[in-house]
């Protein structure tokens, strides 16, 4: 089954203790990317990578790191977590090849809250 | 730079009715548009997509949407809503030759017995 999975689901964290969402798909996607939504903002793209070894800010990168070190896997990293962080996280997958129409395929999301 | 805006925060309707959400973007170019769906405490799953060609694109669970260009919008309907159909949607939208993915702020629809 095509699936973009993450992990954990659900975190309560304190400030300052990094963390690490993973992100895997199965789906040989070339493009990744991470998301947060937060109410009445809809949601609003982290980092984005198009490839291996390629990654590139969104709009909200501030406080997020993130690497593609291989094609299936895109972790997204808090080095110190702050209250502003609390948010539900999604990350996402779609083909490069041809048009950008390509869907995008969702993760179930991770709910993080940073106390 | 491309934008999404979804004018109503709630929709409410009774099940049987037809159901509309409202979507407007802004693009440079031409838009690739998407509707998503998110049930409470799941991800966002995907409806449908306007890439190209005919106007009216019909999606999952009864879901269709017609692309208006000269109005710049993307209204999400289904003729006979069922109280199932109670979630989030989002419009989305993107410019052709880039992928980032824009989103409006989401309507939630609920639908009454």
């Amino acid at each position: 089954e095509a699936q973009v999975t993450q992990n954990p689901r659900y975190l309560i964290t304190v400030t300052g203790k990094k963390l690490t969402v993973t992100c895997s798909q199965n789906m040989n996607h070339e493009y990744m990317s991470w998301y947060r939504q937060d109410p009445g903002l809809g949601l609003r793209q982290i980092y984005y990578s198009m490839n291996v070894e390629v990654t590139d800010k969104g709009d909200v990168p501030e406080g997020y790191k993130v690497s593609r070190k291989e094609k299936r896997n895109f972790p997204l990293i808090l080095e110190s977590p702050s209250p502003n962080q609390t948010s539900l996280y999604f990350c996402a997958s779609s083909h490069k090849s041809g048009a950008s129409g390509n869907t995008i395929y969702f993760g179930e999301g991770s709910w993080l809250t940073v106390v | 730079a491309q934008s999404v805006a979804q004018p109503e925060d709630q929709v409410n309707v009774a099940e049987g009715n037809p159901l509309t959400v409202k979507c407007t973007y802004s693009v440079s170019g031409n838009p690739y548009l998407f509707w998503y769906v998110q049930y409470p405490n799941r991800g966002l799953q995907f409806l449908l997509k306007y890439i190209t060609g005919d106007n009216l694109v019909k999606g999952s669970y009864g879901f269709e949407a017609e692309f208006n260009k000269s109005q710049t919008s993307f209204h999400l309907k289904k003729p006979s809503a069922l109280v199932s159909d109670s979630a989030l949607y989002f419009c989305a939208v993107r410019d052709i030759g880039d992928y980032k993915l824009s989103f409006g702020a989401g309507t939630t629809v609920t639908v009454r017995a």
